[in-house]
């Protein structure tokens, strides 16, 4: 079955880098987008950003771009979000979600369980 | 950027009550929208795509409509377990934003 599972996350000071990764397993992951989510706490969902298939194109939401970055390897099935200058607003649980395969537009149908960042001195 | 804004934010219903969500874009997005349905603790879940495409498994006590610009999530006779927080989101283009969600709460 699909399953999406993330690591990484932990209490971490501002300012400071944390990276966080997702392994996914069932489907044929190089066919499919992986989008970031995030939910700070007691909170509505907030989506942080995409990778394409190939890895070549990202997009990120405004309040992260140009300190977070999503990177994939679709030889060890894995996504990865690079998350820099951390402050106290990205404190949230942080989802991995399967996208849609190229040339389609899919809603987010398989989601991780989510890890917590904490960003706290 | 397009917007989505729910309403309401939360309400309390009665068991076989009829229940209505409403979702608007500030800009047409066809039919590309899909709500979930997040309990508390528990992760969200897709109940309904393309706006009006029953999720698998899903009860058919859910349903959804709209095109463009308004969407509607109905649940036509409102059980305990749909208690939770209901959130709607565009695909037709990235950034996927989600509506501020909406609490249903049983009487």
């Amino acid at each position: 079955q699909v399953q999406l599972v993330e690591s990484g996350g932990g209490v971490v000071q501002p300012g400071r880098s944390l990276r966080l990764s997702c392994a996914a397993s069932g489907f044929t992951f190089g066919y499919y987008s992986v989008h970031w989510v995030r939910q700070a706490p007691g909170k509505g969902l907030e989506w942080v950003g995409v990778v394409s298939s190939n890895g070549n194109d990202k997009t990120y939401a405004d309040s992260v771009k140009g300190r977070f970055t999503i990177a994939r390897d679709n030889s060890k099935n894995t996504v990865d979000l690079q998350m820099n200058s951390l402050g106290p607003e990205d404190t949230a649980v942080y989802f991995c979600t399967r996208g849609s395969i190229v040339g389609t537009k899919r809603p987010l149908d398989y989601w991780g369980q989510g890890t917590l960042v904490t960003v706290s001195s | 950027d397009i917007q989505m804004t729910q309403s309401p934010s939360s309400l309390s219903a009665s068991v076989g009550d009829r229940v209505t969500i409403t979702c608007r874009a500030s800009q047409g997005i066809s039919n590309f929208l899909a709500w979930y349905q997040q309990k508390p603790g528990k992760v969200p879940n897709v109940l309904i795509y393309d706006a009006s495409t029953l999720q698998s498994g899903v009860p058919s006590r859910f349903s959804g409509s709209g095109s463009g610009t308004d969407f509607t999530l109905t649940i036509s006779s409102l059980q305990p377990e749909d208690a939770a927080t209901y959130y709607c989101q565009k695909y037709d283009s990235v950034p996927r934003t989600f509506g501020q969600g909406t609490k249903v709460e049983i009487k």
